[in-house]
């Protein structure tokens, strides 16, 4: 099945260092989605992406849709120490494919 | 303007009960995902429901897992006969249209299932 290669594994950055991280794919994905999710939560949706190129911001974050629709980044400036938390990216295979592939997740630690 | 409601939060089960899981969709919102996450792994799809149909069943084990959504009420992932390895947790999300129609999946704070 398609399957989401998200790295790094995990960071460990100092508050008001710039983060990125990214998400590659063997295959096409027609959407691709970023979530954050604290410790004994639910994914909580960041950016949604659907269009190759497509550059969108959201506060101090900052995703791309890649042009060869394989891959997608989410950058974070200016960390802070909330933005602890694991990252991860989704996609929709295809078109009228209604679920996600999810990655493992990026674990992101920021140190006041 | 609540968000997806699960129930349980957690669930501790032993081996050969079931468990039931709960899932109200947020307001408005007629179509339910169900996904599993293992520990320090990313959700992986089980089950698409829209009311009272299955959409699609291709991500569930074929034996002991259920899925329902009723015209009335919450969507009830079933698991018979519990085993350790069905340890997870379980997240629903829901959306108001399906995904194709750029509508994201917005998620639960999930139910934590513990088998002694």
């Amino acid at each position: 099945g398609q399957q989401l290669n998200q790295s790094p594994q995990s960071m460990f950055i100092q508050e008001g260092e710039d983060v990125s991280m990214n998400c590659t794919s063997s295959s096409i994905f027609n959407t691709w989605l970023w979530y954050k999710q604290d410790p004994g939560e639910g994914p909580v949706l960041l950016i949604a992406l659907y269009k190759a190129g497509e550059l969108t911001s959201n506060g101090r974050l900052t995703a791309q849709f890649g042009i060869t629709r394989k891959d997608s980044f989410l950058n974070i400036s200016a960390s802070i120490p909330s933005d602890v938390g694991i990252y991860f990216c989704a996609g929709q295979p295809r078109p009228g494919y209604s679920t996600l592939t999810f990655g493992k997740g990026t674990m992101l630690l920021v140190s006041p | 303007n609540a968000g997806v409601m699960q129930n349980p939060r957690h669930l501790v089960r032993r081996r050969g009960q079931e468990a039931r899981l709960r899932c109200s969709p947020m307001k408005g919102h007629s179509h339910v995902y169900w996904y599993r996450q293992l520990p320090e792994e990313g959700l992986k799809f089980m089950v698409y429901l829209q009311k009272e149909n299955i959409i699609d069943e291709s991500g569930m084990p074929k034996e002991r897992f259920s899925a329902e959504f009723p015209k009335e009420g919450p969507s009830i992932l079933r698991i018979q006969q519990v085993v350790r390895g069905d340890s997870a947790a379980y997240f629903c999300a829901s959306s108001p249209l399906a995904l194709d129609s750029n509508q994201p999946q917005h998620f639960g704070d999930g139910t934590r299932l513990s088998i002694l």
